[in-house]
């Protein structure tokens, strides 16, 4: 089985600009969740979608927004950049509740 | 609001020894328990995950243990290889929800 892709693997962008992450999981896996890791802090929880629907959000403001197509795909989008922004997103795909969640290599975000 | 926390950046051990991670957290509601390993340049790998209906779990060379009481969760590797060398995240979660809650990783560096 395919493992979960992402692209791109690496994006500099400039401030105030907007991106688009995309996110393919795992053969039969329902459910994405994405997360925002940056030095020192782990991985935050940015949201999680099933079926299409965002069934979980992080305490994330309003610039970081996502969907789910109906193959499973995943996008996340971040607008108007900041250069806290720069970090590393996971995508992480699972089938459902309580399974462990298979981690793409991630996007490397840079904002200048 | 770190609900999860590893407050050991980095660890260093001999080949052949015992790894000891910890893992603190803070909502007393998690009732799921997860590590999870990462190297460079890759995401991070499910190791082993523990219910909060038990107190440990064993999969070969690694051992959760979950001490309720005390909010505290720890992950033994016996005996440790150069190979675990990576950084360690211990996450928690509610009950079915996906909404994981990750710590800031212990860097692990395991020498020959």
């Amino acid at each position: 089985k395919a493992g979960v892709t992402q692209t791109p693997r690496y994006l500099i962008k400039t401030r105030g600009q907007q991106v688009t992450l995309s996110c393919s999981p795992i053969s039969g896996h329902r459910s994405v969740s994405w997360y925002q890791q940056t030095p020192g802090q782990g991985l935050q929880f940015l949201f999680e979608y099933f079926s299409e629907t965002q069934r979980n959000k992080g305490n994330f403001p309003g610039r970081f927004s996502g969907r789910q197509f109906s193959n499973s795909r995943s996008e996340m989008n971040v607008s108007t950049l900041e250069l806290g922004d720069s970090a590393l997103y996971l995508c992480a795909s699972h089938w459902g509740a309580r399974n462990e969640q298979f981690f793409g290599p991630g996007t490397r975000l840079t904002v200048l | 609001d770190q609900q999860v926390k590893q407050n050991s950046p980095s660890l260093s051990v001999q080949e052949g020894r015992i790894s000891i991670l910890n893992c603190d957290y803070t909502n007393s509601m998690f009732d799921y328990f997860l590590w999870y390993k990462k190297y460079p340049a890759e995401g991070p790998t499910f190791l082993i995950s523990i219910s909060s209906i038990k107190d440990k779990n064993e999969d070969g060379r690694f051992t959760v243990f979950l001490n309720k009481s005390a909010k505290h969760l720890s992950l033994h590797i016996v005996p440790s290889q150069p190979g675990d060398s990576a950084v360690y995240f211990c996450a928690a979660s509610v009950g079915n929800n996906n909404d994981m809650r990750f710590g800031a990783g212990t860097r692990l560096t395991v020498k020959p």
